[in-house]
């Protein structure tokens, strides 16, 4: 069975500091995405990768940034973590292939107090 | 420039009714695919459908079927007999181009509640 998993559910951090999300697939995907889901915003895209150490900014980059050194992780980094950043994070992976759907880990609902 | 438009932010329709979600997308580039995602309330991505550029016929997948019409840039999705477990957000992704390099880029969803 094809699996995206993200390190936690639900995450509370405090203002200022630097917080860590982790994704793996298990499924030797090429590409990887982090998305952050905000209602009626719909799905976002902060960054994507298409290699291991290669990386291309999404539409809201500002305020994140994301590190791949095996292609199975990729790991979005808030570097100092402030309240608008609370939302859902999606992570999915798939094969470079245009024509191939993504598969999406369970999300990790971050709430920055 | 938004790439893909959902117009309906929430849709109602009646049980074993058909119901037609709107998405519209905006590419300059002749190769492209599009996406529809399913989003129950336990929050999960569920894959859909998928329709290619150059496909030349409408994709359909079980009860899921898309009504792709190029020149419009259309690709809305049509749900046939509707059931009580298809109250979910529904969104419209677009991927261009043969590149790997291309991300998956969605829309804002529309949220569908079936009614018994």
């Amino acid at each position: 069975d094809v699996k995206v998993t993200q390190s936690s559910r639900y995450l509370v951090k405090r203002t200022g500091e630097k917080v860590f999300l982790e994704c793996v697939q298990d499924m030797d995907h090429e590409n990887m995405f982090w998305y952050r889901q905000d209602p009626g915003l719909g799905l976002r895209l902060i960054y994507f990768s298409y290699d291991v150490k290669m990386k291309e900014k999404g539409d809201i980059p500002e305020g994140y940034s994301v590190s791949r050194e095996k292609k199975e992780r990729f790991s979005l980094i808030l570097e100092s973590a402030s309240t608008n950043q609370t939302s859902m994070y999606l992570c999915a992976s798939s094969y470079g292939a245009m024509n191939t759907e993504a598969f999406f880990g369970q999300g990790t609902r971050l709430t920055v107090v | 420039a938004q790439k893909i438009t959902q117009t309906q932010p929430g849709m109602f329709v009646q049980e074993k009714e058909a119901v037609t979600l709107d998405c519209t997308y905006d590419t300059s580039d002749p190769s492209y695919g599009l996406f529809w995602y399913k989003q129950p309330s336990s929050g999960e991505m569920i894959f859909l459908i998928y329709q290619g550029s150059y496909d030349q016929q409408n994709a359909t997948e079980g009860r899921y079927s898309l009504n792709f019409q190029k020149a419009r840039k259309s690709a809305n999705l049509v749900i046939s007999a509707s059931q009580l477990g298809d109250s979910a957000m529904y969104f419209c992704a677009m991927r261009e181009g043969p590149s790997r390099n291309t991300p998956l880029v969605f829309g804002k969803g529309t949220r569908l509640s079936v009614i018994a």
